[in-house]
């Protein structure tokens, strides 16, 4: 089956600590993206990925890091320089960066900052 | 100012009736896409329905469609025949058109509504 997975599905961080969100995509798109929702929030934009060994920044990348090695995979690290990073992580994907691209989204982490 | 804007926080509608949710955007592009997702509990963000700017007919899926008013600039789902299984936070979302400058090809954003609860009571 074609499709997104994250994992993993809740994590527990102690302050000060850098963890690394996994994503993996087997749909052959070459756009992935990572996104952060709060409670009663829509979805921001955090790094994009357009192609391989490339990426940008989105509206909140600060505290953030991220790679792109391998077209199937974007993990995402949440360095102890972000402030506040208990929040629900959610990873995506589409065929390109097109207007008309349908993003695909994966099962998310939940992520908790003790 | 708001690029998408959803006026309800919480719906309610009886099953095997017909909602409407609404959704207003704003841009300056001529091309751009309109896209509603459903979340459930589980928080999964699962497609629904895609409506392009320049599609000259209002999108279908199945019991979704998309009330599309180019000139009020506004993208209403509505659902048909509700289900309990129906019961989600719905987003709707605009992505305008990559553009391609100096420094390379730069992304269509995709940007989030605050999203409407949907209840459907039995």
């Amino acid at each position: 089956d074609g499709g997104i997975t994250q994992s993993p599905k809740y994590l527990f961080r102690k302050e000060g600590q850098n963890v690394t969100l996994s994503c993996e995509q087997n749909l052959n798109h070459d756009a992935m993206y990572w996104y952060r929702q709060d409670p009663g929030q829509g979805l921001r934009l955090i790094y994009y990925s357009q192609i391989v060994n490339d990426f940008q920044k989105g509206d909140i990348a600060e505290g953030y890091s991220v790679s792109r090695e391998k077209k199937e995979s974007f993990p995402l690290t949440v360095t102890s320089a972000q402030k506040n990073p208990t929040a629900f992580y959610l990873c995506a994907s589409s065929t390109t960066s097109g207007s008309t691209d349908t993003q695909y989204f994966g099962p998310g982490t939940r992520l908790t900052v003790l | 100012a708001q690029k998408i804007t959803q006026t309800q926080p919480g719906m309610f509608v009886q099953e095997k009736e017909a909602v409407t949710l609404d959704c207003t955007y704003d841009t300056s592009d001529p091309s751009y896409g309109l896209f509603w997702y459903k979340q459930p509990s589980s928080g999964e963000m699962i497609f629904l329905i895609y409506q392009g700017s320049y599609d000259q007919q209002n999108a279908t899926e199945g019991r979704y469609s998309l009330n599309f008013q180019k000139a009020r600039k506004s993208a209403n789902l509505v659902i048909s025949a509700s289900q309990l299984g129906d019961s989600a936070m719905y987003f709707c979302a605009m992505r305008e058109a990559s553009r391609v400058g100096a420094g390379g090809t730069s992304y269509g954003k995709l940007t989030f509504g605050q999203g409407t609860i949907l209840t459907v009571h039995p």
